[in-house]
């Protein structure tokens, strides 16, 4: 069975500070994919990175990091510079590899406010 | 535009009644899917469609319908046999050859 684990509930922060947002998963399949969406008010799921099991270099995109350890089966995304546009809920979501969305594990989501 | 559309944006039924979410992509994307979002929780998975004519179960199906005649559509229909239908549902899509799915805007079902 796949489990993916978002202990922040909700997290608040002063614009302008960096901000982790935490991921751990459990799965006993070999290859997989772990992925990180961004839901904001209007509530479309924004797809925003997807990383193979098999690269764990980190990965860096403008403001936004992802640190990919599968020692300890942590993907944790770092905003850095926060702005009150990245005020959303974001989900950490595993899936075997292969199998596209029939199989897709979401956590509960960390709710992220950016106050001015 | 390319992407997933979902309709209505909000919807209200009473109980007892059928009710049908529309979802059409246009990304000519093979597999399609429907999620529930329940307050303060994650997604999980009600229906899914590799092909046309064929779709499965996911892991919340009772009280649920779909149908894929068409490579671009997959409705949704909530019966009146599911027992707590107020949520946020959520349409994605995935090209059949990778792993990355792609959401629409969401529904809102309120039963009042």
């Amino acid at each position: 069975a796949q489990k993916v684990t978002q202990a922040q509930t909700e997290i608040s922060v002063v614009e302008k500070e960096d901000v982790t947002l935490d991921c751990v998963y459990e799965t006993r399949d070999t290859t997989y994919y772990l992925f990180w969406y961004k839901q904001p008010p209007s509530g479309e799921l924004v797809f925003l990175i997807r990383r193979n099991s098999f690269d764990e270099q980190n990965e860096i995109s403008g403001r936004y990091s992802w640190n990919f350890q599968k020692s300890t089966s942590s993907f944790n995304f770092t905003i850095t510079a926060s702005q009150v546009v990245d005020s959303a809920v974001y989900f950490c979501a595993l899936s075997p590899e292969g199998t596209s969305g029939s199989r897709l594990t979401f956590g509960e989501g960390t709710q992220l406010t950016v106050n001015p | 535009d390319g992407g997933i559309t979902q309709s209505p944006k909000y919807l209200f039924r009473k109980e007892g009644q059928n009710v049908t979410l529309s979802c059409e992509q246009n990304l000519n994307h093979d597999a399609m899917y429907w999620y529930r979002q329940d307050p303060g929780q994650g997604l999980r998975l009600i229906y899914y469609s590799q092909i046309v004519n064929d779709f499965q179960k996911g892991d919340i199906a009772e009280g649920y319908s779909v149908s894929r005649e068409k490579k671009e559509s997959f409705p949704l229909t909530v019966t009146s046999a599911q027992k707590n239908p107020t949520a946020f549902y959520l349409c994605a899509s995935s090209p059949r050859s990778r792993n990355t799915i792609y959401f629409g805007e969401g529904s809102w079902l309120t039963v009042v």
